[in-house]
């Protein structure tokens, strides 16, 4: 089945340590995005990519870095510079970013020890 | 970034209620919109686009009002099975990097 998946569900970053999300999708789509969500807020926009080695910083992109070296991955790095890491991190596509319609991945959870 | 407001929840209502979610938006120049909804700890799932006519899906009824800026989203009959939240998604009409989400609005059904 076609989707997309991100990895660990989970993730525990401890002071200092960078951390790094994984954002795979098989739906042949150009343009990918990565979204941060906290409790009762709407998702914001950390980085997006239109399309292989070409990627822009969003709303939030402080602390956060990102790579795409394959159309079908777009992993995310949350930094130490990132003071305030602990959110529900979701990775997005579309089939080029002129479609507005986002596919999501399940999330990953961060929390800081 | 314009705002995307939606009435704050949750909403509790029993099986078989009508129940009818607001938003608003503060862009005049936004173009395209959208519902998604959200189960608990998971992926927002796209519900309905928001067309100018207004669109029906089954028990789903999605209106626009631009002359007002707001979007309303009406679900007949609920189910248990509509327990969620749903989120107000507005285009700045800039593409995708203009997309605003609302906090969204908690739905609780109960039997």
């Amino acid at each position: 089945d076609g989707g997309i998946t991100q990895s660990p569900k989970y993730l525990f970053r401890k002071e200092g340590q960078n951390v790094t999300l994984s954002c795979e999708q098989n739906l042949n789509h150009d343009a990918m995005y990565w979204y941060r969500q906290d409790p009762g807020q709407g998702l914001r926009l950390i980085y997006y990519s239109q399309i292989v080695n070409d990627f822009q910083k969003g709303d939030i992109a402080e602390g956060y870095s990102v790579s795409r070296e394959k159309k079908e991955s777009f992993p995310l790095t949350v930094t130490s510079a990132q003071k305030n890491p602990t959110a529900f991190y979701l990775c997005a596509s579309s089939i080029a970013t002129t479609n507005e319609k986002l596919f999501f991945g399940s999330g990953t959870q961060l929390s800081v020890l | 970034r314009k705002e995307v407001e939606q009435d704050p929840g949750p909403f509790n209502v029993p099986e078989g209620a009508t129940v009818a979610f607001n938003c608003t938006y503060s862009n005049s120049a936004s173009q395209s919109f959208f519902w998604y909804r959200q189960d608990c700890r998971k992926e927002p799932k796209l519900l309905m686009s928001v067309y100018s006519s207004g669109n029906e899906d089954g028990r789903f009824t999605a209106q626009l009002n631009r002359a007002s800026q707001y979007i309303s989203l009406l679900i007949r009959d609920s189910k248990l099975s509509d327990s969620a939240t749903y989120l107000c998604v507005v285009n700045g009409g800039g593409g995708y990097s203009t997309l605003t989400f609302g906090k969204g609005t908690m739905l609780l059904v109960s039997p």
